[in-house]
């Protein structure tokens, strides 16, 4: 069955470096997401991502965060400056064209700022 | 509350009895969905219900909606001990193009043996 993928499953950094994280979602599908949950909280949204640019963003997604999908298979999470409350796990969904919006996500990269 | 707020927070029960969640939103929805996540992975769909809707199936599980009170509840009959999970309500928004998901905290159920 097919699946998102994402890597790393885990990524340790130093504070103040850049971090990308990486995914490659469902190959038939065309809209791409990042959502993050910190540690005991709930999943929260980051960023859409259609047609080669973001749909829609929350606040969350400042300017240190940047997406991109740099060929026909992958989806990246680009953070530029890790703050130590940037540590969360990070999903990365995609779905197929339709109103229904169900989002197959993938297990997660768990990011630790130290 | 918060959009999305699924109570209880925790539940625990033995295998084969019958587990209800509950959430509620607060603003229109074109959809609700309830999504599960088994300790350090990503989130599975479950079972979406239309805004049109008051209640489906799909197994053993039963969503039901309430728009006037902008709240579901989502029941898990004859639970086994795979069943433990967090289990998410996740809305979208209606107004606008918005598409990203809005996730409640979840509940965390334990199945016990």
């Amino acid at each position: 069955e097919p699946e998102v993928t994402q890597t790393p499953s885990h990524q340790v950094t130093q504070m103040g470096q850049e971090v990308i994280l990486r995914c490659v979602p469902i190959s038939n599908h065309l809209y791409f997401y990042w959502y993050r949950q910190i540690l005991g909280q709930k999943v929260e949204f980051l960023v859409s991502f259609y047609n080669n640019e973001i749909s829609e963003k929350s606040e969350i997604f400042d300017d240190q965060f940047s997406v991109e999908r740099p060929d026909g298979s992958n989806f990246t999470l680009k953070i530029r400056s890790t703050k130590l409350e940037d540590s969360a796990m990070y999903f990365c969904a995609s779905r197929v064209r339709g109103p229904q919006n169900i989002q197959y996500f993938g297990a997660g990269t768990r990011l630790s700022v130290l | 509350s918060q959009q999305g707020e699924e109570d209880p927070q925790a539940l625990s029960i033995q295998e084969g009895e019958n587990a209800t969640m509950n959430c509620s939103y607060k603003t229109s929805i074109n959809n609700l969905q309830w999504y599960r996540q088994n300790s350090g992975r990503g989130l599975v769909h479950l079972i979406l219900i239309r805004s049109n809707e008051r209640e489906k199936h799909s197994g053993r599980l039963r969503v039901t909606l309430d728009t006037s009170k902008k709240s579901s509840s989502l029941l898990i009959t004859a639970s086994r001990a795979a069943d433990t999970a967090s289990y998410f309500c996740a809305s979208m928004y209606s107004g606008g193009g918005a598409d990203g998901l809005t996730f409640g905290k979840g509940t965390h159920l334990i199945i016990q043996p």
